[in-house]
């Protein structure tokens, strides 16, 4: 079975632009979760949707939203961008949004803002 | 609050012995989970090993082994008989089910570099 794709692999902007990444989950997976890599740090999760509702949101500004769509599928979308988005953005996987449930990881998307 | 704590930055190991990555947490909260993923250079997050914080025996998966020691709040991450291709980032990460989310929260890492 394929993992969790995610497309672009690579992405430059320049501050102030829009950007939107996309993520498609493990066939059979309902949830699906977006986290923030900055260099030299761990992932920060950013949000979670399961069945196509918000299931949970970490601490990040209003210029970051999401959306999980019918075939589970998900969108990350980040406006006004700061230098400071410069990260590596990783989406996750699962069956369900149970605390027990492992999430699978994709390649990431790098984003690069100048 | 709930906290991860990767105290080695950096680790190497001689191909072909067992290294022990360190990983400290903290939460009130009594039910939890622990988990381990590597990162290599390409950037996915490869999930490595689950222990629920329920969980009588220590997890293991092939050659990765888990000694939690929940009394401490650790769940040390044993590589037994490294592999060139073990060396990577290897992040621990946490989730607990206060709101119901399943959101990790991770520590800073640790790099492990395997020497031939």
């Amino acid at each position: 079975d394929a993992g969790v794709t995610q497309s672009p692999t690579h992405l430059i902007k320049t501050r102030g632009q829009q950007v939107t990444l996309r993520c498609s989950p493990i066939s059979g997976h309902k949830s699906v979760s977006w986290y923030q890599q900055v260099l030299g740090q761990g992932p920060q999760f950013i949000f979670q949707y399961y069945e196509k509702e918000e299931r949970g949101r970490g601490n990040f500004p209003d210029r970051f939203s999401a959306r999980q769509f019918p075939n589970y599928s998900s969108e990350l979308n980040v406006n006004a961008l700061l230098l400071g988005d410069s990260a590596l953005y990783l989406c996750a996987s699962s069956v369900l949004s149970g605390m027990g449930e492992t999430q699978y990881f994709g390649p990431g998307t790098r984003l690069l803002v100048l | 609050a709930q906290k991860i704590t990767q105290t080695q930055p950096g680790m190497f190991v001689q191909e072909k012995e067992a290294v022990t990555l360190d990983c400290t947490y903290d939460t009130s909260d009594p039910s939890y989970g622990l988990f381990w993923y590597k990162q290599p250079s390409s950037g996915e997050m490869i999930f490595l090993i689950y222990q629920g914080s329920y969980d009588q025996q220590n997890a293991t998966e092939g050659r990765y082994s888990l000694n939690f020691q929940k009394a401490r709040k650790s769940a040390n991450l044993v590589i037994s008989a490294s592999q060139l291709g073990d060396s990577a980032m290897y992040f621990c990460a946490m989730r607990w089910d206060q709101t119901g989310a399943n959101n990790l929260f991770f520590g800073t890492g640790t790099r492990l570099t395997v020497i031939p």
